[in-house]
């Protein structure tokens, strides 16, 4: 059972264009949840995250928008520049002492100059 | 700060054979982390470590065995190596589970043949 899904698998957009990954997740117990970004031949790194408390969060050109009615958040991408072009995988995790951290499978974004 | 680093980056084992992959971290972080990517699979937990003495299994730990002597140094071990263990290998740590970044090495990639 997978508890956190992506849309889309893989993602192509032309430059300034805005990038919009979504995430989807089933446990209501989450409550803190992080998109990571990977570039090729690198580890993940944290890009932005997001608590349940807040709707929104910016930083910079990347926004976290958040749904928990619909157990949704999304990822965008303003102004899209080939820099950006890398796997971002989503992620949530709940407090607790077995707590872990659930990655989605990531999706490859691609921004064409 | 170095963060957090892993030896060898590649390496090919034949079937059966065994290894032990590094991992070292400077941040005096208590939990650490192990995960395996595959292609269009995102990250999966083979075993975390809660402190020096403490290790716990992921979601995937079948193959694999680890040990935590130091605050630092989180080695995971194959034994027997297969085929299904080809992967890319991450080692990750953080301050803490819930609500924290995890800081990621920058990879083994493991090929079984």
């Amino acid at each position: 059972q997978q508890q956190v899904k992506q849309s889309p698998q893989s993602l192509i957009v032309q430059k300034g264009g805005i990038s919009i990954i979504n995430c989807a997740y089933e446990n209501t117990a989450f409550d803190y949840f992080p998109w990571y970004q990977q570039f090729p031949g690198k580890g993940p790194a944290l890009l932005i995250a997001i608590r349940p408390d807040v709707s929104e969060k910016k930083e910079g050109r990347f926004t976290i928008s958040f749904n928990k009615s619909a157990k949704q958040f999304s990822l965008h991408i303003m102004d899209s520049q080939p820099g950006d072009s890398a796997t971002y995988f989503c992620a949530a995790s709940s407090a607790g002492a077995n707590s872990k951290l659930t990655f989605g499978k990531g999706i490859t974004l691609s921004v064409r100059p | 700060n170095a963060g957090v680093t892993q030896t060898p980056k590649f390496r090919i084992l034949k079937i059966g054979q065994s290894m032990t992959l590094q991992c070292t971290q400077d941040m005096n972080h208590n939990y650490m982390y192990w995960y395996r990517q595959d292609p269009g699979m995102g990250l999966k937990l083979i075993y975390y470590s809660v402190g020096a003495g403490i290790t716990d299994k992921g979601e995937v730990p079948n193959g694999y065995n680890v040990s935590r002597s130091t605050t630092e140094d989180f080695p995971l071990r194959l034994e027997l190596a297969a085929p299904s263990q080809t992967s890319v290998y991450f080692c990750a740590s953080s301050y803490f589970v819930h609500g924290y970044e995890q800081y990621f090495g920058p990879g083994t990639r493991l090929t079984v043949t």
